[in-house]
């Protein structure tokens, strides 16, 4: 069974640094891309970026692209989405997702994740 | 970029009757590669339809998608209570894969 589990909600206070973590399991981790997708609260979905594990390909959607850093640890199946220095705007859900075709080819996100509240408060 | 305009934002409706939504984008989405999903309040979102039009497994089939170029539709036939909800499209045929900015299928 694919599953993605996210680490837990975190409370920060802006400036502060974060990495969050996504861990794959029930599939060949390193053939598939994760995605990284934010909703603020109460608001629509944006994809944030992406990375291909089996390589790091990674691509960042301009409007996070230099905000935050997505990685990726093929050898405990973990992707990862961290900040260097957070602000109270970064309060949102975040999702890691997985599309449903392997390789490097376009899929929509079939598997997600639990999701991971960031809270960023003085 | 592509940009996804959803349409419209809010669709009050009752149980039994039929869904429409839009999804228009800025530039043609290559090959339809055109994703809906369906979120349920306090969970991840779902995948409901790719390639524009085939339905994901499990789905049922009163959701149906449509369209291709710019124009894409999501019906359900007969909405269920379990339906009402908010719906996101997406493109990922190009980077970076944009969402549409919902419609909340809410009851009448």
């Amino acid at each position: 069974e694919v599953q993605l589990v996210q680490s837990g909600a975190e409370v920060k206070k802006p400036g502060e640094s974060l990495k969050i973590s996504c861990k794959g399991s029930g599939y060949t981790f390193t053939t598939y891309w994760i995605g990284w997708v934010r909703q603020m609260p109460g608001k629509g979905l944006e994809w944030m970026g992406i990375i291909y594990p089996g390589d790091s390909d990674t691509r960042y959607s301009p409007s996070f692209q230099g905000q935050v850093t997505i990685s990726a640890d093929k050898s405990i199946s973990t992707a990862y989405l961290q900040w260097s220095s957070l602000k109270a705007s970064d309060t949102a859900m975040y999702y890691c997702a997985r599309p449903s075709a392997a390789g490097k080819v376009p899929s929509a996100f079939d598997y997600w994740g639990q999701g991971t509240l960031v809270t960023v408060s003085s | 970029e592509i940009v996804l305009t959803q349409s419209p934002g809010t669709l009050s409706l009752s149980p039994g009757e039929r869904a429409t939504l839009s999804c228009r984008a800025s530039q043609t989405v290559s090959s339809s590669y055109l994703a809906w999903y369906q979120q349920k309040p306090g969970q991840a979102p779902s995948l409901l339809i790719y390639g524009a039009s085939t339905r994901a497994t499990g789905i049922p089939d009163r959701f149906s998608g449509s369209g291709s170029g710019t124009d894409f539709t999501l019906t359900v036939s007969r909405l269920e209570p379990e339906d009402f909800a908010v719906y996101y499209c997406q493109q990922y045929g190009s980077s970076p894969g944009t969402f549409g900015q919902g419609t909340k299928v809410e009851i009448k």
